[in-house]
């Protein structure tokens, strides 16, 4: 099974920050890579798919970047509707798996 | 306007079943590869299974944790997906969700998501 490792497990940021969050993958999955935003209470919502490609709707301050078993999640400008917890995902190969999530929180 | 509807949880004991089942609307359900994935109370979100269409021949997958317990299926004709459960253990106590890549088709991505149902495996 392919293993999906996210750092950090959590941080805190200020508005206005730039945050990045990696995630590697245990061995090579392309560019079958896809971030979630998940806030309390709520559905995960897709952000990016296949490493890059930024979801309709969602704002361009976020953006994917990475293939192969390295990739990264920066959000430029951190707004507050962002403070979330974010999981990566990986549907390379099944059994497909996620990240343990990074949680973002107010400095 | 896509529509992802899960139904069917509950309590349930350990050792014991539950079907769960996504109605799907707004899209071409019988072209779509969907997904089951949880989430455990205050825990993240673990991929449990998928279901590919039917003309890619409706083979299952599924996570370790719930292999030989877990069945997923489908019926094109009622545009509606199923996990039947069994076997649950209280570690399978989590919502669960259905997903669909709908538009973004062979990128395995979860671009929609039901609301999720809650299981919860108590005695």
């Amino acid at each position: 099974d392919i293993q999906m490792t996210q750092s950090p497990s959590s941080l805190s940021a200020s508005v206005g920050d730039r945050v990045t969050i990696t995630c590697r993958a245990s061995q090579s999955i392309t560019k079958y890579l896809h971030w979630y935003q998940q806030k309390p209470g709520e559905v995960p919502k897709l952000l990016i798919h296949s490493a890059s490609s930024l979801q309709s709707g969602v704002p361009s301050r976020f953006s994917g970047s990475g293939s192969g078993t390295d990739f990264t999640l920066t959000i430029s400008s951190l707004q507050p509707g962002d403070f979330a917890t974010y999981y990566c995902h990986q549907s390379y190969s099944v059994p497909q798996t996620f990240g343990q999530g990074t949680k973002v929180e107010i400095k | 306007e896509v529509h992802l509807v899960e139904s069917g949880g509950g309590l349930v004991k350990p050792g014991g079943s539950l079907r769960l089942s996504c109605a799907a609307s707004g899209f071409t359900f019988s072209i779509a590869w969907m997904n089951w994935v949880r989430q455990a109370p205050g825990k993240g979100l673990e991929w449990i299974g998928r279901i590919t269409s039917e003309t890619a021949g409706g083979t299952t997958d599924y996570a370790a944790p719930v292999k030989g317990r877990f069945s997923i299926s489908r019926d094109d004709s009622k545009n509606t997906m199923y996990l039947q459960m069994s076997s649950l253990e209280n570690e399978d106590t989590a919502v669960y969700f259905c997903t669909t890549d709908y538009p973004i088709w062979g990128s395995g991505s979860c671009n929609y998501w039901g609301q999720g149902t809650l299981v919860t495996v108590s005695s």
